[in-house]
């Protein structure tokens, strides 16, 4: 069963453009994790927020966290066409062992 | 530092025929994970290990098994390869319960 849920499943925008990318997810987490993945790569871990926190940045990327309403948002600033790739949000459970559970994914293509 | 490794990285069988995946890790990895990524599914994950000796089963174990002999390598064995399994398969792994996982490049398996 999907925990988190992607919106949008594809993004297209113009180089220079922010990229705004959403999950939401279903039952308390112990945090929240974004994960890039180029094509025929393997997944790149960006950020990891817990969930008592609200906001962390890490570069040109800055998620968001709201517990009250399940949430999460990815924020990628000034894009460029290397961020052309698909972006994966994944939960982890209290006591859940350290499993991840992956939503389905959003593509994002940046065009130059 | 090699990082996660993935042999092979492509391989076509013959239903019912068996192999085994070798994922490897110079991390220091006391979590592994199996995932399978399949168009418009995400990563789902088939079986786990918290530690050198041990296993569990994920969300999609069925048809598969894997042994954790040495804390270093994670073995995903097909017994007998169904077109179903036809998947990218991925390793993961991570030294602290809950935080990022460290990915591996991927094996492409086609089951004919």
């Amino acid at each position: 069963s999907q925990q988190g849920e992607e919106d949008p499943q594809a993004l297209s925008i113009q180089e220079g453009e922010n990229a705004t990318m959403n999950c939401s997810y279903k039952t308390s987490i112990n945090n929240l994790q974004w994960y890039r993945q180029n094509s025929g790569r393997g997944l790149v871990h960006l950020i990891l927020i817990r969930s008592n926190e609200r906001e962390k940045h890490s570069g040109r990327l800055r998620v968001t966290l709201d517990t009250s309403k399940k949430s999460s948002s990815l924020l990628i600033t000034a894009s460029r066409a290397a961020d052309t790739a698909s972006y994966f949000c994944a939960t982890v459970l209290p006591g859940a062992n350290s499993k991840l559970t992956f939503g389905k994914g959003i593509t994002l293509s940046v065009r130059p | 530092n090699a990082g996660v490794t993935q042999t092979p990285k492509f391989r076509v069988l013959k239903t019912g025929q068996s192999m085994t995946l070798l994922c490897a890790q110079d991390m220091n990895h006391e979590y592994m994970y199996w995932y399978r990524q399949d168009p418009g599914m995400g990563l789902r994950l088939i079986h786990y290990s918290v530690g050198e000796g041990t296993t569990a089963k994920g969300e999609v174990p069925d048809g598969y098994n894997v042994s954790r002999l040495k804390k270093q390598n994670f073995l995903l064995g097909l017994e007998s390869a169904a077109p179903s399994q036809t998947s990218v398969y991925f390793c993961a792994g991570t030294r602290v319960r809950g935080s990022e996982q460290f990915f591996g490049p991927g094996t492409r398996l086609t089951v004919l």
